[in-house]
């Protein structure tokens, strides 16, 4: 039972080059949320979705986007990215608790 | 509009000692309150939630935590700390069924010293 799994660990990318990171669940849960954490800052909330083809946004959601395709597939998208997206971005998903992802190191140089 | 509090950015206690993190909350509804805890470069792992019932909740490695709706607060407790709780504490508030938002605090840095 793999749980929450994000994809890619880590990435660099150059300021205006786009990505998307995949957090995939194998639960069945309804909900999935994208936050970014930040020294200092705890975690923010960028988007979530409470279930398949549902999305919302969070407190921080200037210059991302998600999709929910699939219900175990939640994707995270930078079109442009900045440097000010140097981030952790941890995902996860929910039922009675919140159950995360190992994190994606992303450095915006 | 929801938030959580925690007043403490760092706290550092003897190997042994009792230890206490505060955790304040502001929420609508009847809130569901959790705590997570992070080590070095891992994600978040839960220690205890509370949803409803006995306002003290026991949680793994020896950690409890006191709801007290009075005061806003769910302050997580252990009577003797051990070198390897040194780690990232995050309390969050939400409403686990429905969807809503799910808010962290920004975190208390715990340091233990032999």
């Amino acid at each position: 039972n793999a749980g929450v799994t994000q994809t890619p660990k880590f990435r660099v990318l150059k300021t205006g080059q786009s990505m998307t990171l995949l957090c995939a669940q194998d639960m069945n849960h309804e909900y999935m949320y994208w936050y970014r954490q930040d020294p200092g800052m705890g975690l923010r909330l960028i988007h979530y979705s409470v279930g398949e083809g549902t999305t919302a946004k969070g407190e921080v959601p200037d210059g991302y986007n998600v999709s929910r395709l699939k219900k175990q597939n939640f994707l995270l998208g930078l079109e442009s990215a900045a440097p000010s997206q140097t981030s952790v971005y941890f995902c996860a998903s929910m039922d009675t608790e919140a159950f995360f992802g190992q994190g994606t190191r992303l450095t915006v140089v | 509009a929801q938030s959580v509090t925690q007043p403490d950015i760092h706290i550092t206690v003897s190997e042994g000692a009792s230890l206490e993190l505060r955790c304040n909350y502001s929420y609508g509804a009847t809130p569901y309150l959790f705590w997570y805890v992070q080590s070095p470069g891992q994600g978040l792992q839960l220690l205890l939630k509370y949803f409803s019932g006995d306002t003290l909740v026991q949680g793994i490695k020896g950690f409890e935590a006191e709801f007290k709706r009075s005061q806003s607060s769910f302050n997580l407790r252990k009577p003797s700390v051990h070198w390897s709780d040194a780690a990232e504490y995050f309390c969050a508030v939400g409403a686990a069924n429905t969807g809503n938002q799910f808010y962290f605090g920004t975190g208390t840095s715990l340091t233990v010293i032999p």
